[in-house]
């Protein structure tokens, strides 16, 4: 079965410094990958995806991602964060075949807290 | 375009209360979804739809019934609510089942007493 790991669940940054939450996934065929923001009391909004190509994704409000089939991994960067990138970040990997068609599968979540 | 609308937004049941929570959409989207969330465990699916009339299980379904009968709409029903109940439930909506992106509505966070 398919699973994601976050092994992070709290990181604190500074505003301004860099920041890398790591995801680590198990799926058995080329997985299509998510990760998602989440605002205090908000629902969950898409930063990027990747599904093929270039394995250096960019999404919105700055982020990027890398997938490295060798390590099974997904994780998202941004090289200077902002106050506003305070929130809850979950990495997803969605099922291409088989049985569970279309299941989205969670990480855990990562919260970032960002000092000013 | 509303995107994903859920009704209400937080409430209050006692153990044993049964309640609806309503989930709408209107981008046309043949798929849609519930999940719960706690903390700690990301989100879990709870029931799918492919399109009106068909649904199936997720990974956590005891204690929930859906249905569609629309396109448009994919209500949760807890028929006998637990304390085990008490998350934050989250609908959404994809165009079709797949490797889709699926689009988030803002919640409802349910207490159950």
């Amino acid at each position: 079965a398919q699973s994601v790991t976050q092994p992070d669940i709290h990181i604190t940054v500074s505003e301004g410094a860099s920041l890398e939450l790591r995801c680590n996934y198990s799926y058995g065929a080329t997985p299509y990958l998510f990760w998602y923001v989440q605002s205090p009391g908000q629902g969950l909004q898409l930063l990027l995806k990747y599904f093929s190509g270039d394995t250096l994704v960019q999404g919105i409000k700055g982020f990027e991602a890398e997938f490295k089939r060798s390590q099974s991994s997904f994780n998202l960067r941004k090289p200077s964060v902002h106050w506003s990138d305070a929130a809850e970040y979950f990495c997803a990997v969605i099922n291409a075949g088989g049985t569970s068609y279309g299941k989205l599968t969670f990480g855990q979540g990562t919260i970032l807290t960002v000092h000013p | 375009n509303a995107g994903v609308t859920q009704t209400p937004k937080f409430q209050v049941l006692k153990t044993g209360q049964s309640m609806t929570l309503q989930c709408a959409q209107d981008m046309n989207h043949e798929y849609m979804s519930w999940y719960r969330q706690d903390p700690g465990m990301g989100l879990r699916l709870i029931h799918y739809s492919v399109g009106a009339g068909i649904t199936d299980q997720g990974e956590v379904p005891n204690g929930y019934n859906v249905s569609r009968s629309t396109t448009e709409d994919f209500p949760l029903r807890l028929l006998s609510a637990a304390p085990s109940q008490t998350s934050v439930y989250f609908c959404a909506s994809s165009y079709q089942q797949g490797t889709y992106e699926q689009y988030f509505g803002p919640g409802t966070r349910l207490t159950v007493t």
